[in-house]
């Protein structure tokens, strides 16, 4: 079977930097995609990775290891707007999106 | 702006009912998908088409069916309401089938008594 796995629900501070991880086994991969949900809110695409490595957008960066099914989004500078749960999603081999439960993100002061 | 919308925002139904939930992107994007979010859950998908008069089959696409007449317009039928159907609804539209980020539209909250 398709399966993502991500924690939760993860707690961090104003400020502090937070990593989210995300593992994968799916029929064939074509990508994994990162969303950010505010709560009661649509999914707002974040970040796109493909090939093995980092990829860096402002305060977030997404990592990527094929081989170990292994994904994480990195969240620098925490701002209170940042509490939101955040969705990875992989594209399998027929293109369709497998989606996990999400992380909820909690920001304190 | 290019936007995708969904109405209505909230519904409440009775079991047994047929309901259409709508969705129109002006994206102009062949691919638009419908999911339904429950808590514990990911998104799961009900139904998609990749353009007009193409429709297929999602994970949980049972008591559920879609029409793609134009290019804008998924709408999403509800045969015979549930109470397991009770959910958040969203729909969403891409460019192109790999590589590209999905638009969501703002979401349906159904509640089905």
């Amino acid at each position: 079977g398709q399966n993502i796995d991500q924690p939760t629900e993860m707690t961090a501070t104003e400020g502090a930097i937070v990593q989210i991880n995300c593992t994968y086994q799916t029929s064939g991969f074509n990508g994994l995609f990162w969303y950010q949900q505010h709560a009661g809110e649509a999914p707002t695409f974040l970040s796109y990775n493909v090939l093995d490595g980092l990829e860096e957008k402002g305060r977030f960066s997404s990592f990527l290891s094929r081989s170990k099914g292994y994904s994480y989004l990195l969240l620098k500078e925490l701002q209170m707007k940042d509490s939101a749960s955040y969705l990875c999603a992989v594209m399998d081999s027929n293109y369709q999106l497998i989606w996990g439960a999400g992380t909820k993100l909690i920001i304190k002061p | 702006d290019a936007e995708i919308t969904q109405s209505p925002r909230h519904k409440i139904t009775e079991t047994g009912r047929q309901v259409t939930l709508a969705c129109h992107q002006t994206w102009n994007h062949n691919n638009m998908f419908w999911y339904r979010q429950d808590l514990g859950h990911g998104l799961r998908l009900i139904h998609y088409s990749y353009g007009v008069q193409d429709t297929n089959k999602g994970e949980v696409s049972d008591g559920y069916s879609v029409s793609r007449s134009n290019t804008e317009d998924l709408p999403l039928t509800l045969e015979s309401a549930a109470s397991s159907q009770t959910s958040v609804y969203f729909c969403a539209s891409s460019e192109r089938a790999e590589g590209t980020e999905a638009f969501f539209g703002q979401g349906t909250r159904l509640t089905v008594v």
